[in-house]
């Protein structure tokens, strides 16, 4: 099956920029996507990339793609407290019907 | 409405009870999923419902039974769980093709004493 693997951890400043990172195995997954989850919530959908793209920007995230070596990246600008939370990077397979999630960042910004 | 819907929010049962879970859309997607989250991991596929028939089912145990009455609902059904069935269920839905991604539910917190 499909493994998406992340970094579990992640400290940075305030006002500083983070890079989660994401590696997956499937190299046919078409979208890719970035999910937010803060303590005792649901998954909120933050951005997704197709896979023809090498990177997307919206706001302050953007997303890189690199193919080749099955690598997916978010960067967040201007880090905030409000964004702490685990982020979870998901890739479509199984033919187009099923989510993988990775196994999730957990990002804590320090004041 | 862009939201998905997930009643209760909190639930606790003995091993013996059965209990329903409830997912309710109105963005007129065709696909729901069920998904069990444990901990600080990853969100894990249960079910996937496409037009209302269950396409895929990830080897659950019995004792969860889905069912998707219209396609704007989808149930869980619960009987004789065990205490590590204990977890945070996910219910979502996508439009056909998944190019705008799941949308989620905040869930229902399940404990299982």
């Amino acid at each position: 099956g499909e493994d998406v693997e992340q970094s579990l951890f992640l400290s940075v400043r305030e006002g500083d920029s983070s890079v989660i990172n994401c590696t997956y195995t499937d190299s046919s997954s078409t979208y890719l996507y970035w999910y937010k989850q803060e303590p005792g919530a649901g998954l909120q959908l933050l951005t997704y990339i197709f896979s023809n793209m090498d990177m997307k920007q919206d706001q302050r995230l953007t997303v890189l793609l690199n193919k080749k070596d099955k690598h997916l990246s978010l960067r967040i600008a201007d880090t905030q407290t409000g964004d702490s939370a685990i982020y979870f990077c998901a890739v479509v397979t199984g033919g187009g019907n099923k989510l993988t999630f990775g196994t999730g960042t957990q990002l804590k910004v320090e004041l | 409405d862009t939201e998905v819907t997930q009643t209760p929010k909190h639930l606790v049962m003995g091993m013996t009870n059965k209990k329903s879970l409830k997912c309710e859309q109105h963005m007129g997607h065709r696909a729901m999923y069920w998904y069990k989250q444990k901990a600080k991991k990853p969100p894990e596929l249960m079910f996937v419902y496409s037009y209302e028939k269950l396409s895929i089912n990830e080897s659950v145990p019995s004792r969860f039974s889905p069912e998707c009455p219209n396609s704007s609902l989808l149930n869980l059904h619960l009987h004789a769980l065990q205490p590590e069935d204990s977890a945070l269920y996910l219910c979502a839905s996508s439009q056909e093709g998944l190019s705008y991604g799941y949308t989620f539910g905040s869930g229902t917190r399940l404990t299982v004493v």
